[in-house]
């Protein structure tokens, strides 16, 4: 079994759609998570943080984490096609740790 | 601020061939810096990490090995590549532990033939 499991996709929404992105894991150590996006051909970027369980807000965009389900959702509300690209959650224990565990990135299309 | 450059963006090698992939990281001074490759559809692998001037840490034994000579440039090597080499190599920079998440370089596409 992966730490973190994503949903690979690909996932194709309408313009204007709502979209939720999920990653569950198993370790329960885990107190810091993110999401990135990544265009085609690109680096990841950094989209947002959170630290234990709770929702962030910023824009469009609701990180929620649920520690006691190990369950991390990203909300993309009124979907634009740049939101196009692939998402990936990753996570940490925090403390001395130096590395993140990602997910295996979810392809997500926004149709015109 | 901070920016983080890689290159080349596209390399085509032989097999059996050397590789250098050079990182550099401005504007902050004694990141962590992180090598990963990404195989379609498998996430981010992580295959080194380095936490100052000459120190490596290895994730996953194999043909590679990578060296920090100065504070913000990190190097990715091969003495002999393999097909299996192939991917999409991405250099990050953290701010100590990075639980803020890393910042990557626009990444490397490398086809080993």
């Amino acid at each position: 079994q992966k730490e973190v499991e994503q949903d690979p996709g690909p996932l194709s929404v309408p313009e204007g759609a709502i979209v939720s992105l999920n990653c569950t894991y198993s370790n329960s150590a885990f107190q810091y998570f993110m999401w990135y996006r990544q265009y085609s051909r690109k680096g990841p970027e950094l989209l947002m943080y959170t630290y234990s369980s709770g929702n962030k807000e910023d824009g469009r965009f609701t990180a929620q984490v649920d520690k006691s389900s190990k369950y991390i959702s990203l909300f993309i509300r009124d979907s634009q096609p740049s939101d196009s690209a692939t998402y990936l959650c990753a996570m940490t224990i925090g403390g001395s740790a130096r590395q993140l565990t990602f997910g295996s990135g979810t392809q997500l299309t926004v149709l015109p | 601020s901070q920016t983080i450059h890689q290159w080349p963006a596209t390399l085509v090698q032989p097999v059996g061939s050397p590789l250098s992939l050079e990182c550099t990281v401005e504007g902050t001074s004694n990141p962590n810096l992180y090598w990963y490759r990404q195989a379609a559809g498998r996430g981010l692998q992580l295959l080194f990490y380095s936490v100052g001037i000459g120190q490596i840490s290895s994730e996953v034994p194999q043909n590679l090995s990578a060296s920090r000579p100065q504070d913000r440039q990190f190097i990715l090597s091969s003495k002999k590549l393999l097909l299996s080499d192939s991917g999409f190599y991405l250099c990050a920079w953290s701010r100590d532990s990075g639980l803020r998440g890393y910042t990557f370089g626009s990444g490397t596409r490398l086809t080993v033939v």
